[in-house]
């Protein structure tokens, strides 16, 4: 089973920040928050992941709360080409581990024009 | 750099058929994973392999099978398909089993 729970959908307007939120009440300390996205019948693309501080990189930031027990993806201005199915996912990410990736159902983001 | 490729990109088979599907690794990688996405769900884990050798496997039966070749390429073998196996199926290559994967754009199998 998942270790993450998200909205079933969301929507947000062009051009707005979208925020979308990941709880992850169980996680471990050494499992990382890890997000993907999926456009339409295309395969996942990786976008960010970080272990307890804030990331950010050319596509979004990542928030992770101080207990860590939940996170937010931003996409600080939403374009209709962010249209797609987000997943949060915890994973270990440890050279001395092994740890399969589960995929949740996601996030389904529609932007509006 | 070249992304993950996969082929086919289509197939359709045949209930009690075998396939095998391909991909193509980011060059530089050595970690394939292979998932399996019905429509309208989350790609579900099926094994990974890592340095030609499976490294973690889903809760998948035995008539799913792999391979990881030297130069890090893999397989994924299907014997006596089932309905239930019509399906996307994801390959996702990464440098060293925990890091980030990235994905190719699938094959969408259909059994008949």
């Amino acid at each position: 089973d998942a270790k993450t729970t998200q909205p079933t959908s969301m929507d947000c307007a062009e051009g707005r920040a979208a925020n979308l939120p990941c709880n992850h009440s169980t996680i471990s300390g050494n499992e990382y928050v890890y997000w993907y996205r999926q456009i339409h019948s295309q395969g996942p693309q990786y976008i960010i992941h970080g272990l307890k501080n804030n990331e950010t990189n050319e596509m979004a930031s990542l928030i992770i709360t101080e207990d860590r027990k939940s996170s937010t993806l931003i996409l600080p201005h939403a374009t209709l080409r962010d249209t797609a199915v987000y997943y949060c996912i915890v994973r270990v990410a440890e050279s001395t581990s092994y740890d399969k990736v589960i995929f949740g159902p996601g996030t389904s983001l529609s932007v509006i024009p | 750099e070249t992304g993950v490729t996969q082929s086919p990109t289509h197939l359709i088979k045949t209930r009690g058929q075998q396939v095998t599907l391909r991909c193509s690794s980011q060059s530089g990688h050595n970690t394939v994973s292979w998932y399996q996405q019905a429509l309208g769900q989350g790609p579900q884990f099926i094994f990974q392999y890592y340095r030609e050798e499976e490294n973690g496997r889903g809760n998948f039966p035995p008539r799913f099978s792999g391979l990881q070749f030297p130069n890090y390429s893999s397989e994924l073998n299907v014997n006596a398909l089932e309905l239930d196996d019509s399906a996307l199926y994801l390959c996702a290559s990464s440098l060293e089993s925990y890091n980030e994967q990235f994905f190719g754009p699938g094959t969408r199998l259909t059994v008949l």
